[in-house]
């Protein structure tokens, strides 16, 4: 069965604290997505990636950071994690090409105090 | 950027009625898929239609697309207390290498 295993369901964390949520999908797809969700604004692409060591900007890049050292797992980084950053955060991943099924794992849901 | 619209925002209706959502998007699109999200939980596929496809069935789901009017419908039948979900359209822009854009969701709410 297609699995995505996002590394911690909740987290509470301080301003200016460093934040790592993993990502880790067991399909061996090569895209790989950082989505943020929150009431009212729907699901925003953070990042994604189509390759190990490749990264491209999604529409709300900014405070943000990711890592894909391996194909199975894609990191995102909050270098100093603000009040703003209190989101569900989803990671999801697709086969070959665009166009197909995304695989979302459960989310990561973040608060910064 | 926000492609998809979904239409209601909430909607509330009594079990065995048909719940029936709407999309509507800016853009040209190679495909458009619909997908589920019970409360505090990730995004579950439910189906995609392609551009050259008007309507596609998966059990008691039914979608409909129309590229001429940029918009598409989902359809639950029989609708089920276990339905109660938000449910997301998401467009496969068609310009090049670009990702799903997902719209804002439609909550829904079967009542037993």
């Amino acid at each position: 069965d297609v699995k995505v295993t996002q590394s911690s369901r909740y987290l509470v964390k301080r301003t200016g604290e460093k934040v790592f949520l993993e990502c880790v999908q067991d399909m061996d797809h090569e895209n790989m997505f950082w989505y943020r969700q929150d009431p009212g604004l729907g699901l925003r692409l953070i990042y994604f990636s189509y390759d190990v060591k490749m990264k491209e900007k999604g529409d709300i890049p900014e405070g943000y950071s990711v890592s894909r050292e391996k194909k199975e797992r894609f990191s995102l980084i909050l270098e100093s994690a603000s009040t703003n950053q209190t989101s569900m955060y989803l990671c999801a991943s697709s086969p070959l090409g665009w166009a197909g099924e995304l695989f979302f794992g459960e989310g990561s849901r973040l608060t910064v105090l | 950027s926000q492609q998809g619209e979904e239409d209601p925002q909430a909607l509330s209706i009594q079990e065995g009625e048909n719940a029936t959502m709407n999309c509507s998007y800016k853009t040209s699109i190679n495909n458009l898929q619909w997908y589920r999200q019970n409360s505090g939980r990730g995004l579950v596929h439910l189906i995609l239609i392609r551009s050259n496809e008007r309507e596609k069935h998966s059990g008691r789901l039914r979608v409909t697309l129309d590229t001429s009017k940029k918009s598409s419908s989902l359809l639950i039948t029989a609708s089920r207390a276990a339905d109660t979900a938000s449910y997301f359209c998401a467009t496969d822009p068609n310009s090049g290498n670009t990702p799903l854009v997902f719209g804002k969701g439609t909550r829904l709410s079967v009542i037993a």
